[in-house]
């Protein structure tokens, strides 16, 4: 069974403050999305990975899908009280018919 | 362009009683995905549909689940009976391409949410 665990499950910075937020797993991905989940809505994609070791940035995020495409890491630079949310990530299984695995979340709330 | 629309947005029953859930995907997606989400928690997919043929269903509780798509288009997902551990997010989401692609766009609905009691 693929399992992607993230860290930390909770962060709760200040605003202006950088964090980084890990996606870990033992399998091998296609490749790699980030989501965004504000309370009663559904995640919205931010961004989608698929080489090992390429790095993408959306304005003051930054992703990076690990080498091996087994992990994938999510920066942002000073943080906003907007950036407050739910953030997922989401593996494509690498055989058959593409079905994404979520893991387990990370709850950020930025203060201001 | 109309998002992918769900109803009802909550739903209160009570243990053993039925329920279920509509979903109206984004007009010419072939892909639909029905996923549960316990509160703090990832999304875990229930079925995947390509057309109206199902995909995967394999962590679906076949023993109190159950969903359709009609003609390709609207899905519906029942729960018969309830139970207390049903109690979750029920997200529909959709995808323009067949599980074809591996950076396919999934579009999700706003859920309903359940609470079993």
């Amino acid at each position: 069974t693929q399992l992607l665990e993230q860290s930390p499950q909770f962060l709760s910075i200040q605003e202006g403050e950088n964090l980084t937020v890990y996606c870990n797993s033992s399998s091998v991905f296609s490749s790699l999305q980030w989501y965004r989940q504000e309370p009663g809505e559904g995640p919205v994609l931010l961004v989608t990975v698929v080489t090992g070791g390429e790095v993408k940035k959306l304005k003051r995020l930054t992703f990076q899908f690990g080498d091996a495409r087994k992990d994938s890491s999510l920066h942002i630079t000073a943080a906003q009280p907007g950036d407050t949310g739910l953030y997922l990530c989401a593996g494509a299984s690498t055989s058959g018919t593409y079905k994404y695995i979520f893991g387990t979340g990370t709850r950020l709330k930025v203060l201001a | 362009e109309a998002g992918v629309a769900q109803s009802p947005r909550y739903k209160i029953i009570e243990k053993r009683q039925s329920v279920a859930f509509w979903c109206n995907p984004i007009s010419g997606h072939a892909t639909l995905y029905w996923y549960q989400q316990i509160l703090g928690q990832g999304p875990k997919l229930l079925i995947q549909f390509q057309n109206n043929g199902v995909v995967d269903d394999s962590q679906l509780p076949k023993d109190r689940f159950s969903a359709e798509r009609l003609k390709g288009v609207d899905s519906t997902l029942k729960i018969q009976p309830a139970k207390l551990e049903d109690s979750a997010v029920y997200l529909c989401a959709s995808s323009l391409l067949a599980g074809l692609s591996s950076t396919d766009t999934q579009y999700f609905g706003p859920g309903t949410r359940l609470t079993v009691l």
